[in-house]
């Protein structure tokens, strides 16, 4: 298994540009995590789905960003319009049970907005 | 406010000896913890983890040790190994609804 793809690796974009971030689960895996990495906030939960359901969307920061899950075998993080301190790493990790197991992480992608 | 916190930023350890990193968390709540390692340009790569009905797991070089009268959890590493130099973060988690991770320490362990 290639494990959780996630792409771009890298998106450099200007301020009030839309940004899609895309993540491939592990086949199986019916939980999906979007988390956003900070140097000020550490690692912060944003959205988490259930069987492409979203469960809890209290971590998303604003109504610029969403997160829609149209299949089990992908999903996106849209984040319109983009702002500077939206700068981050942005991580997808899938799991197969919500207890007891761990998160398998993606490689992450590193957004700049400029 | 954070829930977890992991007070040491940075450690550095002989190779050989053992590796101690401490986390410290708030909600009584939380019942699963985990400890995640990650290298530079990588995602975190899952350790090991505890029940909060445990008060030790040990897998190999590794072992986690839950104080929940303190709300303290410990990962013990020995003997470390230079390949063991990355950022370890602590997670908790409740009933699977929330899951919180700290800040990170980062381990260098020294040859």
């Amino acid at each position: 298994d290639a494990g959780v793809i996630q792409s771009p690796r890298h998106e450099v974009t200007e301020m009030g540009q839309e940004v899609t971030l895309r993540c491939k689960p592990i086949s199986g895996h019916d939980y999906l995590f979007w988390y956003r990495q900070t140097m000020m906030r550490g690692l912060e939960l944003l959205i988490y789905f259930n069987n492409n359901v979203p469960i809890d969307d209290s971590g998303m920061p604003e109504d610029r960003f969403s997160a829609k899950m149209p299949n089990a075998s992908f999903s996106t993080l849209k984040i319109q319009p983009s702002e500077p301190r939206d700068s981050a790493v942005y991580f997808c990790a899938t799991r197969i049970s919500m207890r007891g197991n761990e998160q398998f992480f993606g490689p992450g992608t590193r957004l700049t907005v400029l | 406010d954070q829930q977890v916190k992991q007070n040491s930023p940075s450690l550095s350890v002989q190779e050989g000896r053992i590796s101690i990193l401490n986390c410290d968390y708030t909600n009584s709540m939380f019942d699963y913890f985990l400890w995640y390692k990650k290298y530079p340009a990588e995602g975190p790569t899952f350790l090991i983890s505890i029940s909060s009905i445990k008060d030790k797991n040990e897998d190999g070089r590794f072992t986690v040790f839950l104080n929940k009268s303190a709300k303290h959890l410990s990962l013990h590493i020995v003997p470390s190994q230079p390949g063991d130099s990355a950022v370890y973060f602590c997670a908790a988690s409740n009933y699977g609804q929330n899951f919180v991770f700290g800040p990170g320490t980062r381990l260098s362990v020294l040859p």
